[in-house]
């Protein structure tokens, strides 16, 4: 199964400041990398996703970047903001026609606290 | 807008006794999964369900058992609790053909 890693398991940045958080997995078939927000007390909820054809996304203040020669992704929130404070969560996963492949499996989580 | 809901935001058991978790998703979604979410470690999946009566083992299936009747409903069964399983319990559900994954608001389980 896929292996996955986040790094780091816990970043503080002061308002204004960008974060980056980077997801390393294990599994050449992956080509979707999604990143999931869980603020404190609700439920995740995907911000941001890419898939294997695009090296580069971006969505106003967050980004997602793939080196798939590497093996990973890494997701920069710039200008942050104390409500980007939450944890965030990489899965990268194959295809979805992939039957063995249907679940993703989560990477253990950066929580980022953006301090006023 | 897609909703998942849990039976119980909060659930206290006893050791040894049967507890039964809830999960209804009213998009019609094919995929429904089950997680359990510790400090430190993430998301790990528990069980998966990709269609009606079908289910397949996630990471840490050890304890527990699911239950997929109807397509809507994804029941996540403790048959003899553990206070090692004391944990916040979440729901997803995903359409066959797209990528992301809704979830529920989560259930924290303690066991005494």
């Amino acid at each position: 199964g896929e292996n996955v890693e986040q790094h780091p398991s816990t970043l503080s940045v002061q308002e204004g400041d960008s974060a980056v958080i980077k997801c390393t997995y294990s599994d050449s078939a992956s080509n979707y990398f999604p990143w999931y927000k869980q603020e404190l007390g609700k439920r995740p909820q995907l911000i941001i996703d890419i898939r294997s054809n695009v090296g580069e996304k971006k969505d106003q203040r967050i980004a997602v970047t793939l080196n798939k020669t590497a093996k990973h992704f890494s997701l920069h929130i710039t200008e942050t903001q104390p409500e980007d404070s939450a944890v965030y969560f990489c899965a990268p996963k194959r295809g979805l026609s992939s039957g063995s492949a249907r679940q993703l499996t989560f990477g253990s989580g950066t929580q980022l606290t953006v301090l006023p | 807008d897609v909703k998942v809901t849990q039976s119980s935001r909060y659930l206290v058991k006893r050791t040894g006794e049967k507890v039964f978790l809830e999960c209804v998703q009213d998009m019609d979604h094919e995929n429904m999964f089950w997680y359990r979410q510790d400090p430190g470690l993430g998301l790990r999946l528990i069980y998966f369900s990709y269609d009606v009566k079908m289910k397949e083992k996630g990471d840490i299936p050890e304890g527990y058992s699911v239950s997929r009747e109807k397509k809507e409903r994804f029941s996540l069964i403790l048959e003899s609790a553990s206070t090692n399983q004391t944990s916040m319990y979440l729901c997803a559900s995903r359409p066959g053909a797209k990528a992301e994954q809704y979830f529920g608001p989560g259930t924290r389980l303690t066991v005494t």
